[in-house]
């Protein structure tokens, strides 16, 4: 299986800054990484998919970057509607791994 | 609109069986590959298995094959997942997903959860 690691664990940020988000995978993925953000009581929503791509509806502030092993989820100027946790996900084959979570907080 | 309605958890013994469902609407269901993803108490978010869009191929995690069938009634638009001999740690939230089914694909959809619980 493919491993999915992801840095930091969790962070602190305030309203405004900027949030950078690492993934790094156990062999090359290609471009076939997503990033999920969930909030607590709800289900995952999407943001971005194919590594660079914004999903339909998500704010301009996010935006992902990478290829082959290693991946890069950025929020541009955190919002406070952004507390949240992060996860990538592999697409490159099955089993779909996930990252262990990145929870972001104030 | 799109809809997922997971339903079929709930509390059962070690070594018990449970099936799962989840209710599609909103969209042509027999056109997706659906999945199911958990998430234990606290926890992160964990593949369980999928299907493509007409039943042709499964996939598991390592974790629950040979325990874990996944199918699907493109008739009823719903899709199945019957756990068997289940452990404590397969307790979690379970998710089913729809699954864009381009070639570096995602979840698009995702339902609100259903609940298993394992514990005598």
């Amino acid at each position: 299986d493919i491993q999915m690691t992801q840095s930091p664990s969790s962070l602190s940020a305030s309203v405004g800054d900027r949030v950078t988000i690492t993934c790094r995978a156990s062999q090359s993925i290609a471009s076939s990484l997503n990033w999920y953000q969930q909030k607590p009581g709800q289900a995952p929503k999407v943001l971005i998919y194919a590594a660079s791509n914004l999903q339909s509806g998500v704010p301009s502030r996010f935006s992902g970057s990478g290829s082959g092993t290693d991946f890069t989820l950025t929020i541009s100027s955190l919002q406070p509607e952004d507390f949240a946790t992060y996860y990538c996900q592999q697409s490159y084959n099955s089993p779909r791994t996930f990252g262990q979570g990145t929870k972001v907080e104030i | 609109e799109v809809q997922l309605v997971e339903s079929g958890g709930g509390l059962v013994q070690p070594g018990g069986s449970l099936r799962l469902s989840c209710a599609a609407s909103g969209f042509t269901f027999s056109s997706y590959s659906m999945h199911w993803v958990r998430q234990s108490p606290g926890k992160g978010l964990e593949f369980v298995s999928g299907i493509r869009s007409n039943g042709d191929r499964t996939y598991y995690a390592n974790s629950v094959k040979g325990r874990f069938t996944i199918s699907r009634d493109n008739s009823n638009n719903t899709l199945y997942l019957q756990m068997g001999s289940l452990r404590a740690e397969d307790m979690g939230l379970y998710y089913c997903a729809r699954d864009t089914g381009y070639t570096s694909s995602w979840y698009d959809y995702w339902g609100q959860g259903t609940l298993v619980t394992v514990s005598s």
